[in-house]
């Protein structure tokens, strides 16, 4: 079965950029969405942005300024890069596969703390 | 962007009872609604998609309901492992949102 791992610094700096890589495993990157999350502690789930196995990515309006995602199906991975990040940036950052047959995530990475320190 | 609110934020129920969280869409989202369970330190997993089909290898004890811009998820019988977070999300429309959670606890 399909598997995601994330990857990537767990500190940032203030106003530097937030680099993730999810690893997919279990079968080939193709024929979904491939998509980034994050969840503050304690807070809800907010979809940051996806891409499919063309490199044709959507992302969040609120994020879309400083978000890039990128995908490399040779190798069965996918990339988050977020740019000048705060510390309202400090998530839990998950991938996840996206089916838009379902409309629903599944599955999930495990998820990545990442926090940005000043 | 399509707004999702839960209702309500925190339930505390007895293992047996009959669990209702409600989700409101903004706008009409036809059957595109899907419902996750989380527990702390785990990702969600989808309990519920397009708003009434059961994910492969969930209990028969959740079920889900409503088409438009209301929509109900149902426990039947809670049991002690459903002590988790519940959020709806919908996939009407981009960008993609969720609700603010329903915390279930077990009295």
């Amino acid at each position: 079965q399909v598997q995601l791992q994330e990857s990537g610094p767990g500190l940032v700096k203030s106003s530097e950029t937030l680099s993730l890589r999810c690893t997919v495993s279990g079968g080939p990157i193709t024929n979904y969405f491939w998509t980034w999350l994050r969840q503050p502690a304690g807070k809800g789930l907010e979809w940051i942005g996806r891409i499919n196995t063309i490199g044709s990515a959507n992302y969040n309006p609120s994020l879309k300024s400083r978000v890039t995602i990128s995908i490399d199906t040779s190798n069965n991975h996918f990339s988050l890069e977020m740019t000048s990040v705060t510390a309202a940036d400090t998530a839990v950052y998950y991938c996840a596969r996206y089916s838009t047959s379902s409309g629903c995530f599944d599955p999930w990475g495990q998820g990545t703390l990442v926090t940005v320190s000043s | 962007d399509i707004q999702m609110t839960q209702a309500p934020s925190s339930v505390s129920a007895s293992v047996g009872d009959r669990v209702i969280i409600t989700c409101r869409a903004s706008q009409d989202i036809s059957s595109w609604l899907t419902w996750y369970q989380q527990k702390p330190g785990k990702a969600p997993k989808v309990l519920i998609y397009v708003a009434s089909s059961l994910q492969g290898g969930v209990p028969s004890r959740f079920s889900g309901s409503g088409s438009g811009t209301d929509f109900t998820l149902t426990i039947s019988s809670l049991q002690p492992e459903d002590s988790a977070t519940y959020y709806c999300q919908q996939a009407h429309s981009l960008p993609l949102t969720f609700g603010g959670g329903t915390k279930v606890e077990i009295k």
